[in-house]
C-alpha cells in the first residue's frame, strides 16, 4: 500500500517551454501533497504544500507564477514549471501524505527534468 | 532552519553497527526517517512522535529526546541494502500545518 506514482519520469525540453508533471496517490486518497525539489548530492528541499481543492501554499524564494501547482483530486497534484530555464533542471519530487495517519509522506519515483 | 545529520558519510562492513544523529534547533512535533538510493525517491522507515518513544523497523530502530531536539537512527547488524543516503525530516507541527524539513543528510555505504 501507499504507492505515489509521478509522470513522466524523465523530460528534456528547450528553454522557454512549459512541462508538467504529474503526481498520483494510487491506493490511497491524499488531502495533502507536497513538491520538493533536489539538486545533486543533496538535500531535498520543499516547494510547496498542495492541499485538495485550494490553493497551494509556496515556500519563501519559491516564484508561485512560475511553479504552477494544481490539486485537482484527491489522488491528483500536478507542478508545471513554466518558462522553463537551464537553472530548473533539477529533480523533482512529489509526496503524498497518508490521510488519517500520523503525518508519513510517501514519495512519488521523482522526475528529473533538464532544461537545455 | 535545516536540521543536522552526522555523520555526513558512513562506511561500515556488513555486520557492523552504525547510528546517525540529526539535530534540530527549533522544537519538534515529530521526527520522520527515510532511506533514499541513488537516483531514486526516498522510502518512508518510521516516524517518532513527542514523547520520546523508541521505535523499531526490523533491525533498524530510532528514537527522539524532544528535549534535545534530537533523533538518532540505529542500524545494527547492517547488510548491503542498507547502503543510501538517510534523512532525517523535522516537523514542528501537527494537523493541516504539518510539512516536512530534511536534514542534511548521511550517505551510508555498506561493503563486503
Amino acid at each position: 500500500g501507499a504507492v505515489v506514482s509521478q509522470h513522466p519520469s524523465r523530460v528534456i525540453c528547450k528553454s522557454g517551454t512549459s512541462v508538467k508533471i504529474e503526481c498520483r496517490s494510487l491506493d490511497f486518497q491524499a488531502t495533502t501533497m507536497f513538491w520538493y525539489r533536489q539538486f545533486p548530492k543533496q538535500s531535498l528541499m520543499l516547494m510547496a504544500t498542495s492541499n485538495e481543492g485550494s490553493k497551494a501554499t509556496y515556500e519563501q524564494g519559491v516564484e508561485k507564477d512560475k511553479f504552477l501547482i494544481n490539486h485537482a483530486s484527491l489522488t491528483l497534484s500536478t507542478l508545471t514549471v513554466t518558462s522553463a530555464h537551464p537553472e530548473d533542471s533539477s529533480f523533482y519530487i512529489c509526496s503524498a501524505r497518508l490521510r488519517g495517519g500520523l503525518g508519513e509522506q510517501f514519495f512519488g519515483p521523482g522526475t528529473r527534468l533538464t532544461v537545455l | 532552519q535545516q536540521p543536522v545529520q552526522s555523520p555526513q558519510a558512513v562506511i561500515l562492513r556488513e555486520g557492523e553497527d552504525a547510528v546517525i544523529n540529526c539535530s534540530s534547533s527549533k522544537a519538534l512535533y515529530s521526527v520522520h526517517w527515510y532511506r533514499q538510493k541513488h537516483g531514486e525517491a526516498p522510502v518512508f522507515l518510521m516516524i517518532l512522535l513527542k514523547g520520546g518513544e523508541q521505535k523499531g523497523h526490523e533491525k533498524i530502530s530510532a528514537s527522539f529526546n524532544e528535549k534535545k531536539q534530537q533523533s538518532s537512527l540505529y542500524l545494527t547488524a547492517s547488510q548491503l541494502s542498507y547502503s543510501g543516503t538517510y534523512f532525517c525530516g523535522t516537523d514542528r507541527n501537527t494537523g493541516t500545518a504539518s510539512k516536512l524539513t530534511f536534514g542534511t543528510g548521511t550517505r551510508l555505504q555498506v561493503t563486503l
